[in-house]
């Protein structure tokens, strides 16, 4: 069955550093997204792309972050200087279709350490 | 704004018994919802969805849930749990937010599974 990729699955960072986190999603799905759980708390929504472009994101996605699709298979989250607080795990997703009912498939996460 | 509680962080059941997990919407409008399960060091699968065609839904490896409009739930059922069902159990609410499919999640039950 088709999976959505993510690496790395594990990064250590010192704060101020940049990350970026690659996903590959499924490979006919046009909706690509990024969520976050920061320790002990809820799944967040980061971010939505689709055509290239960002569709909707969060307050938490500030101008520190950015993603980007820059081959048409991967899709990147890069975190421009890291805080303390940015430690999470970072799921990416993709979608077929974003109707409301619709599937959203997540990979494994990136779990990402600032020290 | 949609959102989902999750009634009880961690749930423990003895191999065999009936598990139960707990969630309650709030929507404006029809939801669609959603049960994603998270297994040690595994990425979010989806268990089971709402799309309002039945408010029985039957999903993955035995587990069922039910939507109830008047009570605004949709608990998560399984007639006989087993130990390979110890993971942690997320209900989400899915919306389109300016043409983007968004998931809000709840905060997560914790299932153990006592032999």
């Amino acid at each position: 069955e088709p999976e959505v990729t993510q690496t790395p699955s594990h990064q250590v960072t010192q704060m101020g550093q940049e990350v970026i986190l690659r996903c590959v999603p499924i490979s006919n799905h046009l909706y690509f997204y990024w969520y976050r759980q920061i320790l002990g708390q809820k799944v967040e929504f980061l971010v939505s792309f689709y055509n290239n472009e960002i569709s909707e994101k969060s307050e938490i996605f500030d101008d520190q972050f950015s993603v980007e699709r820059p081959d048409g298979s991967n899709f990147t989250l890069k975190i421009r200087s890291t805080k303390l607080e940015d430690s999470a795990m970072y799921f990416c997703a993709s979608s077929r279709q974003r109707a409301s009912g619709n599937t959203i498939y997540f990979g494994e996460g990136s779990w990402l350490t600032v020290v | 704004a949609q959102s989902v509680t999750q009634l009880g962080s961690h749930v423990s059941v003895s191999e065999g018994a009936l598990v139960l997990l707990r969630c309650n919407y709030s929507s404006s409008v029809p939801p669609y919802l959603f049960w994603y399960v998270q297994y040690p060091n595994q990425g979010l699968q989806l268990l089971l969805k709402y799309t309002s065609a039945a408010t029985l839904v039957k999903g993955i490896n035995g587990f069922e849930a039910e939507f109830k409009k008047s009570e605004t739930s949709f608990h998560l059922t399984k007639p006989s749990a087993h130990m390979s069902d110890a993971a942690e159990y997320f209900c989400a609410v899915s919306s389109l937010v300016q043409g983007a499919q968004k998931l809000v999640f709840g905060q997560g039950t914790r299932l153990t599974i006592n032999p």
